[in-house]
C-alpha cells in the first residue's frame, strides 16, 4: 500500500519570506512524487514532479521540492512567498511499477500574509 | 490543446435520482482517473480506466457507483440513487498512454455534486 502524509493542515508565512510545505510518503519500490496546487473552486494544477535524477526539482511559479530518500520526504519550498501563492497544496505519490493512480495527501493550506 | 474537460461543473440532484458526470481527457491521453474530494479533505482515488477497460476500481463503492470509458466519447461516472453523503467534488484526470517521464496526470475543473 502507498500513502502520503502532510503533517500540517495550514502553514502561515509572511510575504517575502521563504516557505516550506512538508510531505512524507510510503511506497513499495522507487517513487514518482508530485505536487499539485488547488485554488478555490478549481481543479488541481500540476506544479512539479520527481521521477529520477537530481534530488532538487524545480517547478512552476518559482516552487521547488527536494527528494530525500532516506527520510522518505518531498518537501515543497519557495525562497520568497507571494500573497497569490495562498492556496491548498497536495503532495502525491505512485510507485514506478504497478498502479498508475496517484495517492494524495490530505492537503496543506498555505496562507501568505501581506 | 484543450485540457481535461468535465461537465457539468455543478450538478444538483434530489435523493434517489441518478447523477451522470462526464470527462473528456486531453487529446492523446487514453488513461482516465476519477477522484472524489469531500469538503476540506484530500482527493480519494475511485477508479482508473483505459478505453473500454476498467483497470483499477479498488476505490469505488461497491454499490450504486459505476464508470465507463467507451471507445468513442467521454468517460462517464454514474451514481445511482444518490444520497446526501454523495455530495462532493468529483475530479477527473488523464495521462498519456506511455508511462515514463511524462507521467503526470492533468486534472479537470471538477463537477460539484450537491444532493438535496
Amino acid at each position: 500500500a502507498q500513502s502520503v502524509a502532510q503533517p500540517e493542515d495550514q502553514v502561515n508565512v509572511a510575504e517575502g519570506n521563504p516557505l516550506t510545505v512538508k510531505c512524507t510518503y510510503s511506497v513499495s519500490g522507487n517513487p514518482y512524487l508530485f505536487w499539485y496546487v488547488q485554488y478555490p473552486n478549481r481543479g488541481l494544477q500540476f506544479l512539479l514532479k520527481y521521477i529520477t535524477g537530481d534530488n532538487l526539482v524545480k517547478g512552476s511559479y518559482g516552487f521547488e521540492a527536494e527528494f530525500n530518500k532516506s527520510q522518505t520526504s518531498f518537501h515543497l519550498k519557495k525562497p520568497s512567498a507571494l500573497v497569490s501563492d495562498s492556496a491548498l497544496y497536495f503532495c502525491a505519490v505512485r510507485a514506478y511499477t504497478g498502479r498508475r493512480a496517484l495517492t494524495f495527501g490530505s492537503g496543506t493550506r498555505l496562507q501568505v500574509q501581506p | 490543446n484543450a485540457g481535461v474537460m468535465q461537465n457539468p461543473r455543478h450538478l444538483v440532484r434530489r435523493r434517489g435520482q441518478e447523477a451522470r458526470l462526464r470527462c473528456s481527457p486531453m487529446k492523446g491521453h487514453s488513461h482516465v482517473y476519477w477522484y472524489r474530494q469531500l469538503p476540506e479533505e484530500g482527493l480519494k482515488f475511485m477508479v482508473y480506466l483505459q478505453k473500454e477497460n476498467i483497470i483499477d476500481e479498488s476505490g469505488m463503492p461497491k454499490e450504486r457507483f459505476s464508470a465507463e470509458f467507451p471507445k468513442e466519447g467521454p468517460s462517464i461516472l454514474r451514481i445511482q440513487q444518490v444520497v446526501r453523503g454523495d455530495s462532493a467534488a468529483y475530479f477527473c484526470a488523464s495521462s498519456p498512454p506511455v508511462d515514463g517521464q511524462n507521467t503526470e496526470a492533468f486534472f479537470g475543473q471538477g463537477t460539484r455534486l450537491t444532493v438535496v
